[in-house]
């Protein structure tokens, strides 16, 4: 079935460093793929989201770009900065067929913490 | 706006007890959702209502039930409930069900089962 992989965390920064979080998914399709953030004490929001192959998603200086060839949607800020810690899941959904069924597959999860 | 209520923030259950989540959005939201996430685990779909009227299992539906009261409202019932379902339940809406449509998610419950 559809899955997301996630890189492992957790993961610690400095603020003003450089953010990448890796994720790979498996789909059988053409599906979406999401960036969803959760602060603490909080529920998840969408970051942001790409829709097809060679999109870039951007919101708040992090952006992903879909790469079909790769199957990946990496996450990345420039400078990252002590508001940006929380835990980042990456999600794909994907449509099966005229009138099925659909899911968001999420990863497990990353958590950043950015020290000042 | 309030976006996604859900009601109460915590609670702790003895094995066999009972209770409903409930879980309210006031964005006139079509589709309604309830995931539990448990650490390592990500989030899994309990079970979820694509339109009012309408409910369907998710992923780990066993041992949960569902009702959709209303477009408002979506509720998550566990009938007797075992130290396995120790978790963060999160309900979620979304304004349509395909995969354009960002989910909005509560505050979650804190659920733990002795």
């Amino acid at each position: 079935g559809d899955s997301v992989t996630q890189m492992e965390g957790p993961v610690t920064l400095s603020e003003e460093a450089f953010l990448t979080i890796n994720c790979t998914y498996t789909a059988t399709g053409y599906p979406s793929l999401f960036w969803y953030v959760q602060y603490p004490g909080e529920g998840l929001q969408l970051l942001l989201k790409a829709t097809k192959a060679d999109d870039k998603g951007s919101n708040k200086g992090f952006e992903a770009t879909y790469r079909k060839e790769t199957t990946s949607f990496h996450l990345e800020k420039g400078s990252v900065q002590v508001s940006d810690s929380a835990v980042y899941f990456c999600a794909l959904s994907e449509l099966k067929g005229e009138g099925g069924s659909e899911k968001l597959v999420f990863g497990k999860g990353t958590k950043l913490t950015v020290n000042p | 706006n309030a976006g996604v209520t859900q009601t109460p923030k915590f609670q702790v259950l003895k094995t066999g007890q009972s209770m409903t989540l409930q879980c309210a959005q006031d964005m006139n939201h079509n589709s309604m959702y309830w995931y539990r996430q448990d650490p390592g685990m990500g989030l899994r779909l309990i079970y979820y209502s694509a339109s009012e009227g309408t409910t369907d299992k998710g992923e780990v539906p066993n041992g949960y039930n569902v009702s959709r009261l209303n477009k408002r409202e979506f509720s998550l019932r566990l009938e007797s409930a075992a130290p396995s379902q120790t978790s963060v339940y999160f309900c979620a809406s979304s304004e349509g069900w395909n995969y354009n449509s960002p989910l909005h998610f509560g505050n979650g419950t804190r659920l733990t089962v002795t």
